[in-house]
């Protein structure tokens, strides 16, 4: 079965620094689409970037990308001058075999001022 | 365009009773998926409809079913409520056939007492 770990539950980054957000994923799909989605207190799941598994190159969106290492199965986020904004709960997903997402456990992130 | 609506956004509802959720999906958007969201289980997936045919289902009891519309809009029905199917129920739309990006909805809040 698929799986997605994320092996830290909370992280804390000051404000304007960067943070690196950890998942890896198990899959037997060569063909495959990975993702990190944003929660912030009011619950609404935002897309924050996606990462083809064919393409070698990094995602890119702003101040978030990623860290896409297909043969350790690694796929981390950073956010570079982190906002308070930023604060929320961050879910690495691993888009399945058959179209439905697998989500980690997910990783709490707070911001300090 | 206006993002993935989902009515209602709070329900209580008593053990044995039924309650149906409804999504809307991004305008042009054909898939339209439903989650289970949980402090213990966290994100899990209960089933995908693809053009008004469920194309792919979690492993959910069958007291959990879905179905949608020909314009794309779909519900999700819970028969014989129990007290653990209080949790956020969240609606992802997509695009295309394999299309794994899915944008996601607000959220229904279930509450069963």
């Amino acid at each position: 079965a698929q799986t997605v770990t994320q092996s830290q539950p909370e992280m804390s980054v000051q404000e304007a620094e960067t943070v690196t957000l950890s998942c890896t994923y198990d899959t037997s799909e060569s063909d495959y689409y990975l993702f990190w989605y944003k929660q912030p207190p009011s619950r609404q799941m935002i897309l924050v970037i996606r990462q083809e598994a064919y393409k070698q190159q990094n995602a890119t969106e702003n101040r978030f990308s990623v860290n896409f290492q297909k043969a350790a199965k690694s796929f981390s986020l950073k956010i570079s001058d982190s906002q308070l904004g930023d604060a929320a709960m961050y879910f690495c997903a691993d888009g399945g075999s058959q179209g439905n997402l697998i989500f980690g456990k997910g990783t709490k992130l707070s911001v300090k001022p | 365009k206006a993002g993935v609506t989902q009515t209602p956004r709070y329900l209580i509802k008593t053990r044995g009773q039924q309650v149906t959720l409804s999504c809307s999906p991004i305008s042009g958007h054909r898939s339209v998926s439903w989650y289970q969201q949980t402090p213990g289980q966290g994100l899990q997936f209960l089933f995908e409809y693809f053009s008004e045919t469920q194309r792919n289902k979690g492993n959910f009891p069958g007291r959990f079913s879905g179905r949608q519309f020909s314009n794309s809009r779909s519900e999700m029905n819970v028969s014989t409520l129990e007290l653990g199917d209080s949790a956020l129920y969240l609606c992802a739309s997509s695009s295309g056939f394999f299309s794994y990006e899915q944008y996601f909805g607000p959220g229904t809040r279930l509450t069963v007492t």
